[in-house]
């Protein structure tokens, strides 16, 4: 069983420009969600994909928009970069079901820094 | 507005005793918890999780205990090992919409474990 990856690890970009981050959802699952991480604190949801389609977004501008493929791995675009964009980027795969609460399972995540 | 909190930053507890991380709520509507490892430069990693339903729920070293009245849970370890060491995060699933289910998170607390 394939866990979920990441890419890439690290990038560096500057203020304005536009960054694509890339998810490979674990083998079975159908759910990618996308969380924003900054230092000292607990992640933070941005949105979620369902059979490609975004299903649920947390308090993030339109600039963040995402994609869902159908072999479930997912994108993460972030256009217009400003400075407090600089921060760990995790993925989350899960399997949806109709139970309450699904376990979400996390990539590495994606370093980015905005300069 | 913190909808889950950890008010301990950091905890340090000799090895082989327990260790006892705390967790507050205060949206009656979160039905089902997590508690989730991250080590440094790696995504977090899903621990053990409880449902409203239940108070207690057990997984090897690995205890939480849910109190619904107080909006309170707790992780409890035993005994502490040193590979322990890391920053432990509780998450609530709170239900969106069409069985879409997002995580609010704590900022966490390090654990230490001193040998």
């Amino acid at each position: 069983e394939t866990g979920v990856t990441q890419s890439p690890t690290h990038l560096i970009k500057t203020r304005g420009q536009q960054v694509t981050l890339r998810c490979s959802s674990q083998s079975g699952h159908n759910t990618v969600s996308w969380y924003q991480q900054a230092l000292g604190q607990g992640p933070q949801f941005i949105f979620q994909y369902y059979r490609e389609e975004e299903n649920g977004r947390g308090n993030f501008p339109p600039r963040f928009s995402g994609l869902q493929f159908p072999n479930y791995s997912s994108e993460l675009n972030v256009n217009a970069l400003e400075l407090d964009d600089s921060a760990l980027y995790l993925c989350a795969s899960s399997f949806r079901t109709s139970v309450l609460g699904e376990t979400q399972y996390f990539g590495p995540g994606t370093r980015l820094l905005v300069l | 507005d913190q909808q889950v909190k950890q008010n301990s930053p950091s905890l340090s507890v000799q090895e082989g005793r327990i260790s006892i991380l705390n967790c507050d709520y205060t949206n009656s509507m979160f039905d089902y918890f997590l508690w989730y490892k991250k080590y440094p430069a790696e995504g977090p990693t899903f621990l053990i999780s409880i449902s409203s339903i239940k108070d207690k729920n057990e997984d090897g070293r690995f205890t939480v205990f849910l109190n619904k009245s107080a909006k309170h849970l707790s992780l409890h370890i035993v005994p502490s090992q040193p590979g322990d060491s890391a920053v432990y995060f509780c998450a609530a699933s709170v239900y969106i919409w069409a069985s879409n289910y997002q995580l609010i998170w704590g900022a966490g607390t390090k654990l230490i474990i001193k040998p």
